[in-house]
């Protein structure tokens, strides 16, 4: 069955740290990535995403993630962390018919 | 605002009752999914649509769980005797197919309380 994993449950950091969220997929068909973010009291909002091409995706308020299919992993990043990027994030894969997400990553940054 | 909507965003009912949440879709779009979340899990896929036609249901979705989209527009998800564990938010997406997916629109979500 396909799943997704993110190994981060609950990353805390200062603000102006970098930022690396781990995600393994395990589809191994043709795949579509994609990372959400929901914010406290918010719903799930599209950061970025991918389907082809340039492994390196930018995504909104300068995220961003890096496919590597050797790995099946779908790692975000984000140079310099901001307070207002506390939130939960989640890593998904779209196989087709419905999207599988991972069990999130709760991102608590500290000013 | 054409985003996804959802009603009611909070409803507490007692076991043993029915429960129904209407979601609706961005208006082009065709597709239409949802997804139960509970506190610290990312969301589970419950059932999907294309236009009217529901084309998958998770085994999650037990009989007491029905939901129709009756003219391909929106959608209805109703929990008939309700239990404490049926407890959660219950997301509604939409998406439109094509040449590629354009990834999903959240709405808000209704969150159900059972007690």
């Amino acid at each position: 069955a396909q799943s997704v994993s993110q190994h981060n449950h609950h990353v805390i950091l200062s603000e102006a740290a970098s930022l690396e969220l781990g995600c393994n997929y395990s589809y191994g068909g043709t795949v579509n990535l994609f990372w959400y973010v929901q914010y406290p009291g918010q719903h799930l909002q599209l950061l970025l995403k991918y389907f082809s091409g340039d492994p390196l995706v930018k995504g909104i308020k300068g995220f961003e993630a890096e496919f590597i299919k050797s790995k099946f992993s779908f790692n975000l990043r984000k140079p310099s962390v901001q307070w207002s990027d506390t939130a939960e994030y989640f890593c998904a894969e779209d196989t087709g018919n419905q999207f599988y997400f991972g069990t999130g990553t709760s991102l608590t940054v500290i000013p | 605002d054409t985003g996804v909507s959802q009603n009611p965003r909070h409803k507490i009912t007692k076991r043993g009752q029915n429960v129904t949440f209407r979601c609706d879709p961005i208006s082009e779009h065709n597709r239409l999914y949802w997804y139960r979340q509970t506190l610290g899990q990312g969301p589970e896929f419950l059932t999907y649509f294309q236009n009217e036609a529901q084309l998958e249901k998770s085994r999650l979705l037990s009989d007491r769980f029905s939901a129709e989209r009756p003219k391909g527009s929106f959608s209805t998800l109703e929990i008939q005797r309700t239990e404490q564990g049926d407890s959660a938010m219950y997301l509604c997406a939409s998406s439109r197919t094509g040449l590629f997916n354009y990834g999903y629109t959240f709405g808000s979500g209704t969150r159900l309380t059972v007690v």
